[in-house]
């Protein structure tokens, strides 16, 4: 079973900050990489995904990929008070037929 | 657009009754799952589905059954309650499975049961 692990949270940073959310996986086979972004009480929703080695950029989130690592994470500029969410990291299993979440990293963005 | 809907939004079950978590979508897509998420945690996959008709276990499908007999229903059915199965369930669909090539494939998420078994 694919591991997906994440920094254990929770995350706090003060508002204008740069938030920095991080995800390792346990094999090389991975290709696509996902972070979910969930609201206390609500479903996830998807922010980004990246899939090639480098940073992809979108507004104020960055994911950067580093495969040769195994190492993905999720940069937040200018942090706002509404980012404060669980933020989830998932990639496909074994065998693409479904997604792997790792734990969440609870973030909160204080004024 | 209605997505993916999920009925009910909260239930209180006994030890050892049974129930049933709809989910529907409307988006014509071929895979479904249902995850559970226990607090502080992430999503664990209890089944999922590739197509009506088809259906696999995931990480956590004991206590668990499902069906797809029609492309838009997925429904999860609790036989025997336990308190272990306290969680909040969501159902998800997505066009296509993941793959293991680079794909921008994602999930679209219904709004949660919340389950208490007492």
């Amino acid at each position: 079973q694919k591991e997906v692990e994440q920094n254990s949270g929770p995350l706090s940073v003060p508002e204008g900050a740069i938030a920095s959310l991080n995800c390792t996986y346990s094999d090389r086979v991975s290709q696509s990489f996902f972070w979910y972004r969930q609201y206390s009480g609500k479903s996830p929703e998807l922010i980004m995904s990246i899939y090639s080695n480098g940073d992809k950029e979108d507004g104020r989130f960055t994911a950067q990929l580093n495969k040769a690592s195994q190492y993905v994470s999720l940069l937040i500029r200018d942090s706002q008070p509404s980012d404060s969410a669980t933020y989830l990291c998932a990639v496909p299993d074994n065998y693409g037929q479904n997604f792997v979440f790792g734990p969440g990293t609870r973030l909160s963005v204080l004024p | 657009n209605a997505g993916v809907t999920q009925t009910p939004k909260f239930r209180i079950l006994k030890i050892g009754q049974s129930m049933t978590l709809q989910c529907t979508q409307d988006m014509n897509h071929n895979y479904m799952y249902w995850y559970r998420q226990d607090p502080g945690m992430g999503l664990k996959l209890i089944y999922y589905s590739v197509g009506a008709g088809i259906t696999d276990k995931g990480e956590v499908p004991n206590g668990y059954n499902v069906s797809r007999s029609t492309t838009e229903d997925f429904p999860l059915r609790l036989e025997l309650a336990a308190p272990s199965q306290t969680s909040v369930y969501f159902c998800a669909s997505s066009y296509s499975n993941p793959g293991q090539e680079a794909t921008n494939e994602k999930l679209f998420f219904g709004s949660g049961t919340q389950l208490s078994v007492l």
